[in-house]
């Protein structure tokens, strides 16, 4: 059974610029979360998706966003980016939404550096 | 708002010791979520568990062993027999409604 993907690995990028990520969750799995970390801030929960709909959102600006799509893959969206937002983005992906979860399981992560 | 204390920057010990990570909270929420990570060298994180609050109930899952106490909002890990593959950095989360908090992480080594 193929684990959770996060294309792409490694992304660089410069200010102003926007970055578009993708994640594939296990399959089956219909809820994926997104993870930033950085050795400053360390780590920080962006969004939970489950069925295509944002069901949590972290406390980040309106410059990050995401979806997620009808087979589940998700992709989160940076606009104008800036030096801050240089971090590992981790995707995770479960069966269900927090409450009924098990256990959820998490891509290699895609690492963001902003010049 | 949320908090979630690892007091522990950084703890080594020798291979086949039992460690305890520690973990306290702080949430007014009467419905939250618990949770224990490990981030080995490789940098991907890893599940370990997910408490919910009406769940007093200790686990273990081999060597691993936690202790919830909402009476100290604390949710401590235990290592018993330590491994060097135990080695990682470990951080423990709180969940509720639309807030996810994770602690800074405690850093273990586990020497041969």
């Amino acid at each position: 059974k193929a684990g959770v993907t996060q294309t792409p690995r490694y992304l660089i990028k410069t200010r102003g610029q926007q970055v578009t990520l993708s994640c594939s969750p296990i399959s089956g799995h219909r809820s994926v979360s997104w993870y930033q970390q950085t050795p400053g801030q360390g780590l920080q929960f962006l969004f939970e998706y489950f069925s295509e709909t944002q069901r949590n959102k972290g406390n980040f600006p309106g410059r990050f966003s995401g979806r997620q799509f009808s087979n589940s893959r998700s992709e989160m969206n940076v606009s104008t980016l800036e030096l801050g937002d240089s971090a590992l983005y981790l995707c995770a992906s479960s069966l269900d939404v927090v409450a009924a979860f098990n256990e959820q399981f998490f891509g290699p992560g895609t690492r963001l550096t902003v010049l | 708002a949320q908090k979630v204390t690892q007091a522990q920057t950084e703890i080594s010990v020798v291979e086949k010791e039992d460690v305890t990570l520690d973990c306290v909270y702080e949430t007014r929420d009467t419905t939250y979520y618990l949770f224990w990570y490990k981030q080995p060298p490789s940098g991907e994180l890893v599940f370990l568990i997910r408490r919910n609050s009406f769940d007093e109930q200790n686990e273990i899952s081999g060597r691993y062993s936690w202790n919830f106490q909402k009476s100290t909002s604390s949710f401590n890990f235990t290592i018993t027999a330590s491994q060097v593959v135990d080695s990682a950095v470990y951080f423990c989360a709180l969940r509720s409604d639309n807030d996810m908090r994770f602690g800074a992480g405690t850093r273990l080594t586990v020497k041969p």
